[in-house]
């Protein structure tokens, strides 16, 4: 168990419709990662974020939105579903280890949209 | 930009021996991590193994050990005894050293399902 924890686990929806995923980090890490692993993508970094600012851009669709709320959850948004964006969604942590920062990543979102 | 890049998409190994899985990647960066991740099944993302660039010395993690060959940009996983629960998908990943905005994410390669055989 590496302390991140995302919900739901498993989602499926239709397509055109939107919706939310969340993570909570580990305690004490301040830095929220998201990252989309889809079959023909291989692992994808969306966004990142820092004590509640968004820190670095990836991949990400401007159809996806995502934030950092005071307590350091993260939600990550996905509107317009396409059959596309279904994937696992992953969302890590990271913690500086004496030197490396290291990330740990959460169970992962699994979207289905059909 | 940095790509990372893993050439087997597929290797077995049979049960109680030894396996190599490659790992190449391509940075101008002169300090950078470099990471090996295990996804099994069950599709969790679990830390194997880190390597500090600027570190000589191969990391080790009981039966897994790297070899990091800096000038070749090449950092391979070698696992120990395999067993039936190494049966995984490993990902190799870099991530630069250097803390500014954007450049503290990970870059996967593409993976290596990697099967034991017992």
């Amino acid at each position: 168990d590496s302390g991140v924890t995302q919900t739901p686990k498993h989602l499926i929806t239709a397509t055109g419709q939107r919706v939310t995923l969340r993570c909570s980090p580990r305690s004490g890490d301040l830095s929220v990662y998201w990252y989309q692993q889809s079959l023909d993508q291989g692992l994808q970094f969306l966004i990142q974020y820092y004590n509640g600012e968004e820190r670095a851009k990836g991949n990400i669709l401007e159809r996806f939105s995502a934030q950092q709320f005071p307590d350091l959850h993260s939600e990550l948004n996905l509107s317009s579903l396409e059959l596309g964006d279904s994937a696992l969604y992953f969302c890590a942590s990271s913690v500086k280890d004496r030197v490396v920062e290291t990330q740990y990543f959460g169970p992962g979102t699994r979207l289905l949209v059909l | 930009a940095q790509t990372v890049t893993q050439s087997q998409p597929e290797m077995s190994v049979q049960e109680a021996e030894t396996v190599t899985l490659s790992c190449t990647y391509d940075t101008s960066e002169s300090d950078y991590y470099l990471f090996w991740y295990k996804q099994p099944p069950s599709r969790q993302m679990i830390l194997v193994i880190r390597q500090e660039a600027y570190k000589q010395q191969n990391a080790t993690e009981n039966r897994f050990s790297v070899n990091f060959q800096k000038a070749a940009k090449s950092f391979s996983l070698k696992i120990s005894d395999s067993q039936l629960g190494d049966a995984a998908m490993y990902f190799c990943a870099y991530r630069s050293a250097y803390e500014n905005f954007g450049n503290e994410k990970l870059t996967f390669g593409t993976g290596t399902r990697l099967t034991i055989i017992p």
